[in-house]
Parts: structure tokens; sequence; C-alpha cells
């Protein structure tokens, strides 16, 4: 049973391009979380969403930021223009049920760095 | 809003049993996480404490007390290879939403 998978690992952008960060869940897991990681920083909360739902976005900045997790593929999580502080690592976590007790299984993260 | 605490840095030496502490200020509460995070790889799960007490996993144990938002993370004959970043992150709600603290990042000496 593969775990999550997360690609590219590194990314590098040059400010204004467009970054997209794939996440696909571990088998049988509907539920993905995305969530980033400055330098020195904690994990901060971005999106969850179901397969077709958003369920929330508290923690996406309101502009530039969006992600999606279609029927069918992995989840995106896509940055437009993106700027020198989006530099960070971007982790996605994926669980099986709402509301259980099972912890939320990580990937390996992909690291943006823009240039 | 929602904090919590753990210290920056903490060093031990190999062999010894140290304790990361923990405490949180959360507008919602259904669990405490720990993870282990090593320099550019993911978190991995450690425990999840609902309940109130002790649980003890191997060299690892991790406490909770709900009453004083209080957590600790007890690691017994550490190892090298338990230098790491250890986070702890809350559960805030039925869906799972997890808030996490910065982190303690912790070198073990020879």
């Amino acid at each position: 049973n593969a775990g999550v998978m997360q690609n590219p690992r590194h990314l590098v952008r040059r400010r204004g391009q467009e970054a997209r960060l794939r996440c696909s869940p571990m088998k049988g897991h509907s539920h993905v979380y995305w969530y980033r990681q400055l330098p020195e920083e904690g994990l901060k909360f971005m999106v969850y969403l179901q397969k077709e739902n958003i369920i929330d976005e508290s923690g996406m900045p309101k502009e530039r930021f969006s992600a999606e997790f279609p029927k069918e593929g992995p989840s995106i999580l896509r940055i437009q223009q993106v700027v020198r502080g989006d530099s960070a690592a971007y982790f996605c976590a994926s669980s099986p049920l709402r509301g259980s007790t099972d912890t939320q299984y990580f990937g390996p993260g992909t690291r943006l760095t823009v240039l | 809003g929602q904090n919590i605490d753990q210290p920056t840095e903490m060093t031990a030496t190999e062999g010894a049993i140290v304790q990361i502490n923990c405490t949180y200020q959360t507008s919602g509460f259904n669990g405490l996480f720990w993870y282990q995070q090593h320099a550019g790889e993911a978190p991995t799960f450690l425990s999840y404490n609902v309940l109130d007490g002790l649980e003890e996993k191997g060299r690892f144990s991790s406490f909770l007390s709900r009453s004083k938002g209080y957590s600790y993370l007890l690691l017994k004959e550490l190892q090298m290879k338990d230098s790491a970043s250890y986070l702890c992150a809350v559960n805030m709600n039925r869906d799972d939403k997890i808030i996490f603290g910065k982190g303690t990042r912790l070198h073990i000496l020879p």
C-alpha cells in the first residue's frame, strides 16, 4: 500500500510564474489536507478537501492560491504569480474518514523555491 | 486565536530521558498529536491522546491533561537518531483540522 505521494519533490520558479503541486492520497483515503511550512516555523494548515469539495479553506491566502481535488486524479495546490515569500515546504496529508481518530498520513512534501 | 506553545530547542545526552512539554489554548479540542520530523523530511506520527493520562509506546510516552491544557512527550533511552523536531498538534474539531505548534528541536549529544 503506497503512502501519500507528492510531486514534484522540488520546484523552482521565478517570480510571477505559476506553481502546481500535486498530491495523491493513500489508497482508500478520501480526505486531503494541505499545509505550508516556512523555514524554522511550524506547519500551517491551508485547506481541507474531499473529492470535488472544499471543506475548509480558512488557512488559504485570499489571492493567488487555489486548491482542488477532482473526482479522478490527484489533488492540486496552485499558486499563481509566485513571490519570494511563497518559498516553503508544502506538505499534503490524507486520512480515510471524516471525524475519525485515525491520524493524518503525510507525504514527503514539495519544496518550492522562488527566485 | 489558537495558541500552542512548546520550547524551541532542547539538548539531551544519549541514553538519557527527556521530556518535551506542550501547552495549548484552542477554541476546540478533540485530541492531541505528537509528530517527529527529521530535517527535510515529512512529519511522522508518534502518538494521539484523547483522554487524560499517560500512553506508553516503547521508548516514547505521551501524557495529556485536558483540564490544564497540557501535554508532554517523554523519550527514554535516547538514541542519536532521535535528534529531530517534535511537533505538538491539536485536533480542533471532528473534521480533523490540526493546528501545529512550531516544534521543539531536540539535539542528542554522544
